[in-house]
């Protein structure tokens, strides 16, 4: 069933092209980022990590880039395939054991 | 090693009743947090238990209260529900909670209020 939003801001991308998903962040004291992926009817899936002493971390076919100066993060799926069609959310999380805090979420579709 | 279980993962209640949503979080993790997902809000904190205690409370109603067991195991209740209660309740385990720690979500449990 549907368990996102249905005005989310939306990328489509062809199937084997790299996609860049952007994310900015609240809080200039959040020291620790993930991001997350939810497919329909499922709940978010950790994805990737990083925390404020690294701008970027790298994955199996998605890189994490994150710049302090002006609080933006963003995804990058290389090889996008159509399984990665999706919502992705950043979140962020202040240290001493705060809630992550979620952003509105990206829906990425690929076309095959 | 299992994931996080919530149960059930659909729930229809009318106005005015109560309804009580658990989370069985992954072996090992002492940190449960709730999350109500809605269209137009987006995924938002509702609290979080570690140890059987409340460590940290979002802003919502009284009407929306939670319990932690000594398995870690967690329930939330919500009371005389609105319709506006109608969302997808997420649970997320970790091991520590806060700082540096992956937190695992479950399936959610999509409840309707009519």
């Amino acid at each position: 069933g549907e368990s996102v939003g249905l005005h989310l801001p939306t990328l489509s991308v062809q199937e084997g092209d790299n996609s860049i998903i952007n994310c900015a962040y609240s809080n200039s004291a959040s020291d620790y980022f993930i991001w997350y992926k939810q497919e329909s009817g499922k709940g978010p899936q950790f994805i990737i990590d990083i925390r404020s002493n690294m701008d970027k971390r790298q994955g199996q076919r998605v890189t994490v880039l994150l710049n302090k100066t002006v609080k933006h993060l963003s995804l990058q799926i290389a090889a996008t395939q159509p399984g990665d069609s999706a919502v992705y959310f950043c979140a962020e999380n202040i240290a001493g054991n705060t809630p992550l805090v979620f952003g509105k979420g990206t829906r990425l579709s690929v076309i095959a | 090693k299992a994931g996080v279980t919530q149960t059930p993962r659909y729930l229809i209640k009318t106005r005015g009743q109560q309804v009580t949503l658990s989370c069985s979080p992954i072996s090992g993790h002492r940190s449960v947090s709730w999350y109500q997902q809605t269209p137009g809000q987006g995924l938002q904190f509702l609290f979080e238990y570690f140890s059987e205690t409340q460590r940290n409370k979002g802003n919502f109603p009284g009407r929306f209260s939670g319990r932690q067991f000594s398995n870690s195991r967690s329930e939330m209740n919500v009371s005389t529900l609105e319709l506006g209660d109608s969302a997808l309740y997420l649970c997320a385990s970790s091991f520590w909670g806060g700082t540096n720690t992956e937190a695992f979500f479950g399936q959610g449990t999509r409840l309707t209020v009519v």
